[in-house]
């Protein structure tokens, strides 16, 4: 069975702090590994989708990495609306369904 | 806007009723997901459809839940004699289906609060 783990499950950082959230995955045949953004009240906000080790994708103060057991969401110098749940999901097999993680919570403060 | 919609956006009821939850998934999309999330938990995959035709149904599915889609378009999802671990967001999603695994996109879901 496909399984996600993200860590950690709550992050706490003042603006401008660089971090990084974890996503583990096991999956038999990776066909695309996701990220979305979820704030309260919503549904999630796709970011990015990555398909092969080594790929890496960017969109203003977030970069995600993906190696072969692991995808990393770089968050470089951030602001207080990047707070947000961000959650992690992979798709496996010939699927179509995503098996996500339980999500990292993000605040920024001021 | 040409996003996932959903509706309604809250439901309250009496344990025992039926509930129906309606999905217009973005236009150009043939597939089209409903999940369900708890508080705290990453959404939990319940069905999809390619088109009209219902491919895949989660063991989460019981018998009291029903799915369809008609005519390819819009979806509608189903609980009957609901319970109160059926409380939960129900969130649906499209994408296209060609060139590998498309991105999803979520609609903001319907929060179901069984009394």
């Amino acid at each position: 069975e496909d399984q996600v783990t993200q860590s950690p499950e709550a992050l706490r950082l003042q603006e401008g702090e660089s971090s990084s959230l974890n996503c583990s995955y096991t999956v038999s045949g990776l066909r695309g590994l996701f990220w979305y953004r979820q704030d309260p009240g919503k549904g999630p906000e796709f970011l990015f989708t990555l398909y092969s080790a080594g790929e890496e994708k960017e969109k203003e103060r977030l970069k995600a990495t993906l190696t072969k057991k692991e995808s990393f969401l770089h968050i470089t110098a951030p602001k207080p609306e990047d707070s947000a749940t961000y959650l992690c999901a992979s798709g496996g097999g010939t699927a179509s369904k995503l098996t996500f993680g339980t999500g990292t919570r993000l605040q920024v403060t001021l | 806007d040409t996003g996932v919609s959903q509706n309604p956006r809250h439901k309250i009821t009496k344990r025992g009723q039926n509930v129906t939850f309606r999905c217009d998934p973005i236009s150009e999309h043939n597939r089209l997901y409903w999940y369900r999330q708890t508080l705290g938990q990453g959404p939990e995959f319940l069905t999809y459809f390619q088109n009209e035709a219902q491919l895949e149904k989660s063991r989460l599915l019981s018998d009291r839940f029903s799915a369809e889609r008609p005519k390819g378009s819009f979806s509608t999802l189903e609980i009957q004699r609901t319970e109160q671990g059926d409380s939960a967001m129900y969130l649906c999603a499209s994408s296209l289906t060609t060139g590998g695994n498309q991105p999803q996109h979520f609609g903001d879901g319907t929060r179901l609060s069984i009394l």
